[in-house]
């Protein structure tokens, strides 16, 4: 069974702050996902990385993609209240044929 | 339609009844998913539809747990007997065959309550 370690579980900080999420994995995927989650709310795809090394850059967001493809970076700069939610990681190949393997997610908390 | 549309939004039900969960998916989208998210926390695959092939139900935790898809378009989660630890949200999802690259797109979820 694949698995996806998504750390820190949880994240409380003050608007203006950044921060870093990971999310490693003992198995290669073909691609990685992340997706934000607001309450009531299914998650929305934020963005796909591909190739190992890969950067991608949304905003204040910054994705990046290990060399091996097994794990993952999302960081944020100068957080805002409104980057508050879940954010989950999600990758897509190997023994999970068809379907993705998501992590366990990260509880954002951006204060005033 | 525009999005995946999910119904009930919310469900109360008493343990040991039977309930129906209803996913509409986005016309065109060949394969459909559902999950499961307890307490705000990832999600765990329960089954996936991808065409007119059999279905993956290897995440399914028990028999009691069945899923159908008529028709390759709208889906339904049945959950007999229901117990309090089925209490959850229920995500379902569709994608094109490129889900690799472009992702899933998520309904609202339906909220299971089992009192």
């Amino acid at each position: 069974t694949q698995l996806l370690e998504q750390s820190p579980q949880f994240l409380s900080i003050q608007e203006g702050e950044n921060l870093t999420v990971y999310c490693n994995s003992s198995s290669v995927f073909s691609s990685l996902q992340w997706y934000r989650q607001e309450p009531g709310e299914g998650p929305v795809l934020l963005v796909t990385v591909v190739t190992g090394g890969e950067v991608k850059k949304l905003k204040r967001l910054t994705f990046q993609f290990g060399d091996a493809r097994k794990d993952s970076s999302l960081h944020i700069t100068a957080a805002q209240p409104g980057d508050t939610g879940l954010y989950l990681c999600a990758g897509a190949g190997g023994t999970s044929y068809g379907k993705l393997t998501f992590g366990q997610g990260t509880i954002l908390t951006v204060h005033p | 339609g525009a999005g995946v549309s999910q119904s009930p939004s919310n469900k109360v039900t008493e343990k040991g009844k039977d309930v129906e969960l209803r996913c509409d998916p986005i016309s065109g989208h060949t394969a459909l998913y559902w999950y499961r998210q307890s307490l705000g926390q990832g999600l765990e695959f329960l089954i996936y539809f991808q065409g007119n092939s059999a279905p993956d139900k290897s995440g399914l935790p028990s028999d009691r747990f069945s899923a159908e898809r008529t028709g390759g378009s709208v889906s339904t989660l049945t959950i007999q007997r229901t117990q309090q630890e089925d209490s959850a949200v229920y995500l379902c999802a569709s994608s094109s065959q490129g889900f690799r690259s472009y992702g899933y797109t998520f309904g609202s979820g339906t909220r299971l309550t089992v009192v």
